[in-house]
């Protein structure tokens, strides 16, 4: 079993709708992240949260620490939303707090 | 400097030659992972360094092996390419601990034929 689970692995919805993508972890850690990778390759850091909630423009990410629990939010979705999405701990049992990934979620929001 | 930057962008390598790819980080951040992320899969850790010492490893084999250098840039280097290389290489850099975000750079595509 990985220590970080996303769902669902792919996700298609229509422009404006509400996007919900989970992530569940089965280690300690010190911060969750949140990643957004598009077809080119490139990742950018969309959130770090270790606790409660964090909202940026549309976007919205969770933690529940007690669940081992986070989620990820796109209100009024938009095809430029579209990419995949990861989540990645930092078990708070390495030294270094290296980055343990999810598989990701491929998003793809139509016009 | 602001940014991760990652050269090259695209590398094409025949199998058993050897590799090395560069990253540039932000100044301040002592801190840089690799990872390689396999087509449709989520990236996996390498290794990581601070302040030129490694301080964590991955399940990667002894041919994979890095170095940073005091001005915050670093490299991968992959010895005896093998097909199963073929990857996106990624690198993330922080300028501290666990309270800082990380900060990636676009990625090298290594393709070995």
């Amino acid at each position: 079993k990985n220590e970080v689970e996303q769902s669902p692995q792919n996700l298609t919805a229509q422009e404006g709708e509400f996007i919900t993508i989970n992530c569940s972890y089965s280690v300690g850690i010190s911060a969750l992240h949140w990643l957004q990778q598009h077809p080119g390759g490139g990742i950018v850091s969309l959130f770090m949260l270790s606790s409660g909630k964090k909202k940026h423009g549309r976007l919205i990410a969770t933690i529940n620490i007690q669940e081992k629990h986070s989620s990820l939010h796109i209100t009024a979705s938009h095809p430029r939303d579209s990419a995949v999405y990861i989540c990645a701990a930092s078990p708070n049992n390495n030294a270094g707090n290296m980055l343990t990934f999810g598989g990701g979620t491929r998003l793809m929001v139509k016009p | 400097e602001t940014g991760v930057t990652q050269s090259p962008t695209h590398l094409i390598k025949t199998r058993g030659q050897q590799v090395t790819l560069r990253c540039s980080s932000q100044s301040g951040h002592n801190t840089v992972s690799w990872y390689q992320q396999a087509l449709g899969q989520g990236p996996q850790f390498i290794f990581q360094y601070y302040r030129e010492e490694e301080n964590g490893r991955g399940n990667f084999p002894p041919r994979f092996s890095g170095l940073q250098f005091p001005n915050y840039s670093s490299e991968l280097n992959v010895n005896a390419l093998e097909l199963d290389d073929s990857a996106l290489y990624l690198c993330a850099s922080r300028a501290g601990g666990a309270g800082y975000g990380y900060t990636f750079g676009s990625g090298t595509r290594l393709t070995v034929v």
